[in-house]
Parts: structure tokens; C-alpha cells; sequence
């Protein structure tokens, strides 16, 4: 079964400066790999996702991801964060087949000091 | 585009009540919904898969009987809690997927908070 983990629950940073959050993932096959943002009392956005290709990804609101299989990672960075960036951060695998069920990380919730 | 909303956002229940909630794709056709369950400061956890037209797919030690999950059209999935307690208080998340047409994206709702009382 896959799993994903994200070994920082909280993560301060100041405004300007640069942020990586961390992320791994245990999948048999070929992942397919999303990291969300969650604002409170919200739903999620996708901020980007890999699924072949370019192992750096980019995506929204200036955040981009490397996918490294050696080291099953997906580490989210960003080079200058905003205060809005501050929100819970999900890394998610998605599975093979039809239905492409998401396996969430336990999530990283940014505080962004000004 | 690709829309999902939820209805309603809030509700509050008593114990031994059944609620229902909405999830609609606005702007386009899912041929697959998802349900997730997310408690205070944690991750989503998936309840079940639900295509339409057919049964839905629960994830194991979710009581089907008691979520139960009805995906009547392309448009439209819903989850009642049936005879609620306490311990289903919660945020219920949903999303809807095009499949390979969209490259399996889920696009998610915002969110219904269950509060059972």
C-alpha cells in the first residue's frame, strides 16, 4: 500500500525568505504525486503535480516541486514566501489504475512571520 | 472552470439524526466522486470512491451503513450520516474527478463541517 509522509508538522518562516517543505513517499509503481494547499475551513487547491516527464515541476502562485525517485521524494519550495502563503500544505500519491485514489500526507502547516 | 461545490458548508445535528450533504461539479461532468473525512489538524482520509450510477467503493472500516453515499448523476454525489452521534462530527470533504479525460485531477469542494450534538 502506498504512504506518504511529511516529517514537519509545523514550519515558521519569515516573510521573503525561502521555503522547502518535505515530502516522501513509499508507492510500488510509477507515482503520481500532487501537493495541495488547504486554507482554514477550506477545501484543497492544487498547487502542482508530476506525473513523467521534467522532475521539476512548477506550479502555481510561484511554488515548484522536484521529484526524485533515488530518494522517493517530493519537496515542495518556494523561493520568497508571502504572508498569504501561510495554510496547511498536503502532499498526496495518487495510485495506478481507474479509479486514481489520492493517499494523503499528514500535512505541514506554514506560519509566515511578517 | 472545474467547480465543486458543497451544501451545506455548516450544519449541526442532534444525536440519532441523519444529515445530508451535497457535492455538485458545476461546470462539468465527474464520472468519479470522492469523499474524504478530515478531523481538527489532521490529513484526509478517504471514505469511499463512488462512480456514477453504481455502488460506491468504501475504504476499509468505514460502515457503509451508516455513510451512505449516493451518486445519482454525472453532477451530483451524496453523503448522509445516518443516525449521527458525537464522534461523526467532523469536516467532510468531497471531489470529483473526469478520469483520463482530465488526467485523473481531482478537483475538491469546500468543505461541509458536521457537527452533531
Amino acid at each position: 500500500a502506498q504512504s506518504v509522509t511529511q516529517p514537519d508538522i509545523h514550519i515558521t518562516v519569515s516573510e521573503g525568505a525561502s521555503l522547502e517543505l518535505r515530502c516522501n513517499y513509499s508507492y510500488g509503481a510509477t507515482p503520481y504525486l500532487f501537493w495541495y494547499v488547504q486554507s482554514p475551513g477550506q477545501g484543497l487547491q492544487l498547487l502542482l503535480k508530476y506525473f513523467s516527464g521534467d522532475t521539476l515541476v512548477q506550479g502555481i502562485k510561484g511554488f515548484e516541486a522536484e521529484f526524485k525517485r533515488s530518494q522517493s521524494s517530493f519537496n515542495l519550495r518556494k523561493p520568497s514566501v508571502h504572508w498569504s502563503d501561510a495554510a496547511e500544505y498536503f502532499c498526496a500519491v495518487g495510485t495506478e489504475g481507474s479509479a486514481r485514489q489520492l493517499t494523503f500526507g499528514s500535512g505541514t502547516q506554514l506560519t509566515v512571520l511578517p | 472552470g472545474a467547480v465543486v461545490s458543497q451544501h451545506p458548508s455548516r450544519v449541526i445535528c442532534k444525536s440519532g439524526t441523519s444529515v445530508k450533504i451535497e457535492c455538485r461539479s458545476l461546470d462539468f461532468q465527474a464520472t468519479t466522486m470522492f469523499w474524504y473525512r478530515q478531523f481538527p489538524k489532521q490529513s484526509l482520509m478517504l471514505m469511499a470512491t463512488s462512480n456514477e450510477g453504481s455502488k460506491a467503493t468504501y475504504e476499509q472500516g468505514v460502515e457503509k451503513d451508516k455513510f451512505l453515499i449516493n451518486h445519482a448523476s454525472l453532477t451530483l454525489s451524496t453523503l448522509t450520516v445516518t443516525s449521527a452521534h458525537p464522534e461523526d462530527s467532523s469536516f467532510y470533504i468531497c471531489s470529483a474527478s473526469q478520469g483520463a479525460l482530465k488526467g485523473y485531477e481531482q478537483y475538491f469542494g469546500p468543505g461541509t463541517r458536521l457537527t452533531v450534538t
